[in-house]
């Protein structure tokens, strides 16, 4: 079954808008979680979440983790049509080593 | 600086032929190499990763099989291509001892199968 799903599968949004993406998981160990963006190809690293409450931010991006209820989310806020992309959640599990997770990730389309 | 070679970019193959697709390292020494393969609405998926020369532990049982015979350098094979083979296969490396987040993708490959 799948371990991480994320919602919406795929969202168009109005330039300026803020959206919100989710990433909800199950693995036995938790080891952590890991945000990427995806455009055209290679996936590019947006955050790494470990523990539970601490707010990650880089600009108009932010993500945060829930681990009591096994989600993260992720914000984008004032988007722009550069953040369209595909953003991708992996979740590492403790117990298998190298063995994460991806989920199918959420298509972002921005419009002008 | 350090760089990762992906080649070909673009595959089309027939249903039954082989495959090898090759990945390389350059500018540092001993990485932990992976591959993986996005299929067309389906997230990455881990197929295999390397810690070392000649170990390579695979993640998900298929007709693909991966071989490290340099320290820098990972191939991807396969000796009788499925149509569900068809995808984007990225190759990564990470420094030994470090885990995802310090993960650097290739630039891929399309593979797609006929």
């Amino acid at each position: 079954e799948d371990k991480v799903v994320q919602s919406p599968l795929s969202l168009v949004v109005h330039e300026g808008d803020t959206v919100t993406l989710n990433c909800s998981y199950e693995v036995t160990n938790f080891r952590s979680l890991l945000w990427y963006k995806q455009e055209k190809k290679a996936p590019t690293f947006l955050f790494m979440l470990t523990s539970s409450g601490i707010e990650k931010k880089s600009g108009r991006l932010s993500s945060i983790l829930d681990k009591k209820e096994l989600f993260s989310i992720l914000n984008i806020t004032a988007t722009q049509t550069g953040d369209s992309a595909v953003y991708l959640c992996a979740v590492e599990d403790r117990n298998t080593g190298n063995q994460f997770y991806f989920g199918t990730g959420t298509s972002l389309t921005v419009i002008p | 600086s350090q760089t990762i070679h992906q080649w070909p970019a673009t595959l089309v193959q027939p249903v039954g032929s082989p495959l090898s697709l090759e990945c390389t390292v350059e500018g540092t020494s001993n990485p932990n190499l992976y591959w993986y393969r996005q299929a067309a609405g389906r997230g990455l998926q881990l197929l295999f990763y390397s810690v070392g020369i000649g170990q390579i532990s695979s993640e998900v049982p298929q007709n693909l099989s991966a071989s490290r015979p340099q320290d820098r350098q990972f191939i991807l094979s396969s000796k009788k291509l499925l149509l569900s083979d068809s995808g984007f296969y990225l190759c990564a490396w990470s420094p030994l001892g470090l885990g995802l987040e310090t993960q650097y993708f290739g630039p891929g490959t399309r593979l797609l199968v006929l």
